[in-house]
């Protein structure tokens, strides 16, 4: 079965600090992997994307990883900030093409306190 | 570029009523669009999916008479949830795929059916 589990359910970290939130997989064939944000009454904007041949991705403070041996990512935030308090949302696609299917995790909470 | 928006960002209405959500692709065209719900601190699941000019693919369990899907341009989807019960209340949220490229979240309709 097609899973994304995501850990830990939520995060409260102090405003400066880093924290890496994970994601596990069981999605195959794999096309590629995708971190979100999500903002209270939003929709999902992408941070990353990365596909089988990549094993790190960065966009300014986020940095993902990708491990696809093991079906393993992992979202690194470093000197968080109030404003990056979201869910933030692991998505797995099982093939690159408009027939592919979105996997979605429930997301880890992230609350960032000053 | 690729921002999708959706109108309105939030509903009420009252049971028995059809509600009306449009999605469109702002600067670019959509060869595939999608419609998902959101539950309160759950993931996205997958609704439906509409390609322009042709019916739209329902998920398993989502009912086609009660969520109806019209894709009628490149740029355009519609949802109207029919006959609206307090058990639809949900936030809504749409995407938009170009070719086999990422699927780009709207911002979301929040709906409350009282």
């Amino acid at each position: 079965k097609n899973q994304v589990e995501q850990s830990p359910q939520s995060l409260i970290i102090l405003e400066g600090k880093n924290c890496t939130l994970q994601c596990n997989y069981t999605v195959s064939p794999f096309s590629n992997l995708r971190w979100y944000k999500q903002d209270t009454g939003r929709g999902p904007v992408s941070l990353t994307i990365m596909t089988f041949s990549e094993n790190t991705k960065s966009n300014g403070r986020y940095t993902a990883t990708l491990d696809a041996d093991t079906k393993q990512s992992s979202l690194h935030i470093t000197a968080s900030q109030l404003s990056d308090s979201a869910s933030y949302i692991c998505v797995v696609s099982d093939r690159g093409s408009t027939l592919g299917r979105l996997y979605f995790g429930r997301g880890t909470q992230l609350t960032v306190w000053p | 570029g690729a921002v999708v928006s959706q109108h309105p960002s939030r509903v009420i209405c009252k049971s028995g009523t059809s509600v009306k959500i449009e999605c469109r692709s702002l600067d670019f065209q959509a060869t595939t669009m999608f419609w998902y719900r959101q539950f309160p601190k759950k993931s996205l699941m997958l609704m439906a999916t509409s390609n322009e000019g042709s019916k739209a693919t329902y998920e398993q369990g989502v009912e086609k008479d009660k969520f109806l899907i019209n894709h009628a341009s490149l740029t355009l989807s519609t949802l109207t949830v029919t006959s609206a019960h307090p058990e639809d209340s949900s936030f809504y949220i749409c995407s938009a795929q170009r070719d086999t490229e990422t699927q780009y979240f709207g911002p979301g309709t929040r709906l409350l059916v009282l």
